[in-house]
């Protein structure tokens, strides 16, 4: 069984187009991010929920608009898409303690034309 | 604010051989640290963690890492290199005690094994 698991794995599309990334998980956790992987494989977190809250929210543009319809799911959506959001974009999920690991999934590679 | 160095960006050994790769770290608070492994086209997989119980922390695949706070390090070896370890390396720091499970990750490190 996946652990965290996203749709789709690849996602090729032009400059100014709307799309959406999803995730869920099924380990039971609490606690749900999104991460921006770059061509330079730098990861940096993009958002955290935690029982549908948000609570991290990184500077991120408000393009990008995360949507948690229960604890289990994370989507991520993105409007007007520029060159520069090309990246590998993880989902990662954990229980609500800072000691706790984060689960990843396999990432979204998303390709801006 | 917290923030992670990996020194090396590339590291290359012969199978067999120890490999050593270098995590500093900076932390105004207690930290907990992490070393996650990203193979080819993969997601990020747990190695090991530290979490202020012991300092020396053994992880999967006969990886290890000692915390020194002296130091500010948190080093990843394995005493014997394996080609299946060929993969990047990411050290990554959170906040003991707050901060809202925020992990800050290191550039990673790239590791090439050779026969």
């Amino acid at each position: 069984d996946t652990a965290v698991s996203q749709t789709p794995k690849y996602l090729v599309t032009q400059m100014g187009n709307d799309k959406s990334i999803k995730c869920e998980q099924n380990l039971g956790h609490d606690t749900m991010y999104w991460y921006k992987q770059d061509s330079k494989k730098f990861l940096k977190i993009m958002f955290s929920y935690n029982n549908k809250e948000l609570i991290i929210n990184e500077t991120v543009p408000n393009r990008f608009s995360p949507k948690s319809p229960d604890k289990a799911h994370l989507n991520l959506h993105i409007n007007s898409l520029e060159l520069g959001d090309s990246a590998v974009y993880f989902c990662a999920s954990s229980q609500w303690d800072t000691q706790e690991t984060q689960y990843f999934g396999p990432g979204t590679r998303l390709l801006v034309l | 604010a917290q923030s992670v160095t990996q020194l090396g960006s590339h590291v290359s050994v012969s199978e067999g051989a120890l490999v050593l790769l270098r995590c500093n770290y900076s932390s105004s608070v207690p930290p907990y640290l992490f070393w996650y492994v990203q193979y080819p086209n993969q997601g990020l997989q747990l190695l090991l963690k530290y979490t202020s119980a012991a300092t020396l922390v053994k992880g999967i695949n006969g990886f290890e890492a000692e915390f020194k706070k002296s130091e500010t390090s948190f080093h990843l070896t394995k005493p014997s290199a394996h080609m299946s370890d060929a993969a990047e390396y990411f050290c990554a720091v959170g906040l003991l005690g707050g901060g809202g499970n925020k992990l800050t990750f290191g550039t990673g490190t790239q590791l090439k094994v050779e026969l």
